[in-house]
């Protein structure tokens, strides 16, 4: 969804490094989402935030820290990338619906390689 | 949350109806069922969401029995451009948290 925008697109890095992927968003949405997903496997979510002030660790936070600098922006930064973390990193955005799941729209993706 | 099956793989021709069954025995009263289509190096995309009966739109329907114990994706008259990973999501509308398996690869062949 062109709404949703992730830079970089592709990054490759060495073990150590500290790395940011950011996410912006047109749609005016609230909740903002990072994912990662493994070869063959599905998603899991890594942090989310629902509001400029409120931050909350997903399933696998570990090793990755968040930072939402407007309603537009979230960006996900791997403070000390390993080569466990190299996979393709979504970003997702959703509005707030009453009486039903959200539906969320997703970014193209970032493909890290931690070497 | 609901635990969540549904088949690794399916094949299909074109033309075909495609039918995806998702289980999800242990489904709480609030809980919602969404499907979602995954395309290679690209983000999820939402094809369709219910609660209960039929849901149906210019994509897909879902059908969802009484006991909600389980949901079927329908795709009509499937083409090439369908081959994608489809995900079934269980999850209440006031839960936000999004669980994606690792869903159904369908393969549509000529």
């Amino acid at each position: 969804d062109a709404d949703v925008t992730q830079t970089p697109r592709n990054r490759i890095t060495k073990t150590g490094k500290r790395i940011m992927l950011e996410c912006s968003q047109t749609k005016g949405h609230d909740r903002m989402y990072w994912y990662r997903q493994d070869p063959g496997l599905g998603l899991q979510l890594i942090y989310y935030s629902f509001d400029v002030k409120d931050i909350n660790k997903g399933e696998i936070s570990d090793g990755y820290s968040v930072s939402r600098q407007a309603q537009a922006k979230f960006s996900l930064s791997l403070e000390s990338a390993i080569p466990n973390q190299t996979a393709l990193y979504f970003c997702a955005t959703s509005d707030a619906t009453s009486g039903r799941t959200d539906t969320q729209y997703f970014g193209p993706g970032t493909r890290l390689t931690v070497l | 949350l609901a635990k969540i099956t549904q088949p690794i793989s399916m094949d299909s021709y074109e033309g075909q109806e495609v039918n995806i069954t998702c289980s999800h025995n242990n489904i709480a009263t609030n809980d919602y069922i969404t499907w979602y289509q995954q395309f290679p190096s690209q983000g999820p995309r939402f094809i369709i969401q219910g609660y209960k009966t039929k849901v149906t739109n210019e994509v897909a329907s879902l059908f969802i029995p009484a006991d909600r114990k389980s949901s079927t994706l329908s795709l009509p008259r499937v083409s090439l451009s369908d081959t994608a990973v489809y995900y079934c999501l269980v999850a209440p509308a006031s839960f936000q948290k999004l669980v994606f398996g690792t869903g159904t690869r369908l393969l549509v062949s000529p």
